[in-house]
């Protein structure tokens, strides 16, 4: 069965820091990007970020450019985001996600969120 | 950066036909992906490329695309397919990925 678990997540002040973890299993780590998808309390979809598998291809949403890092350990099978500078707007249920195929942004398999709250 | 738009609500008669449509220029050059999200979980992708969908997926749901215009269609809409429904797709760099707003579907 494919798993994805992400980890990481709770309250934070604005500027402050966090790493989440995304967890995989049940596939073949290494044939497969990763993306990170965010969800503000009751709004929409937003892609964050996206590793592929061997790490070469990195990008980045604007909203996080320069203040997030997408970074993953295939012996590990884990997928990071290190979030630096974090601001209100980033509050939101952060998702992992695997891409069906490379460079095509179906995501077949999500995580079940960890959830960042950036508030004084 | 491209734009996907969706309507923001849709409603359908249980067991009848629905569409719901998303616009952008990037889907006149990629196919995108369709996902259902309902209330405190998380998304699910329902149809994929030019009209896929991952196993489990029942076969009321296609897609298709022209011009652009994609289009997600249930066929005999269930009372379980009451659901937010997000598109996506590649944008014109490439690179980045970018999603519809959602579409909130009430299954009557």
């Amino acid at each position: 069965e494919v798993r994805l678990v992400e980890s990481g997540g709770g309250l934070v002040k604005p500027g402050g820091s966090l790493i989440l973890s995304c967890a995989a299993s049940g596939f073949t780590f290494t044939s497969y990007s990763i993306n990170w998808v965010r969800q503000a309390p009751g709004k929409g979809l937003e892609w964050v970020s996206s590793i592929s598998s061997s790490s070469s291809s990195i990008y980045y949403a604007d909203s996080v450019r320069g203040r997030f890092t997408i970074s993953r350990d295939n012996a590990k099978e884990s997928v990071f985001l290190q979030m630096n500078s974090l601001r209100a707007e980033d509050t939101a249920i952060y998702y992992c996600a695997r891409e069906v195929a490379p460079a095509r942004s179906w995501f077949d398999s999500w995580g079940q969120g960890t959830l960042v709250t950036v508030s004084s | 950066s491209s734009e996907l738009t969706q309507d923001p609500a849709v409603s359908v008669a249980l067991g009848q036909t629905v569409r719901i449509t998303c616009q952008g220029d990037s889907l006149r050059s990629y196919y995108g992906s369709w996902y259902q999200q309902k209330p405190g979980q998380a998304p699910v992708l329902v149809v994929y490329g030019k009209n896929s969908r991952p196993s489990g997926i029942p076969e009321r749901f296609a897609g298709s695309s022209s011009g652009n215009t994609a289009t997600l269609t249930i066929i005999g809409a269930q009372a379980e397919d009451e659901a937010d429904y997000y598109c996506n797709s590649r944008d014109s760099s490439d690179k980045h990925v970018v999603f519809g707003g959602g579409t909130k579907l009430t299954v009557l």
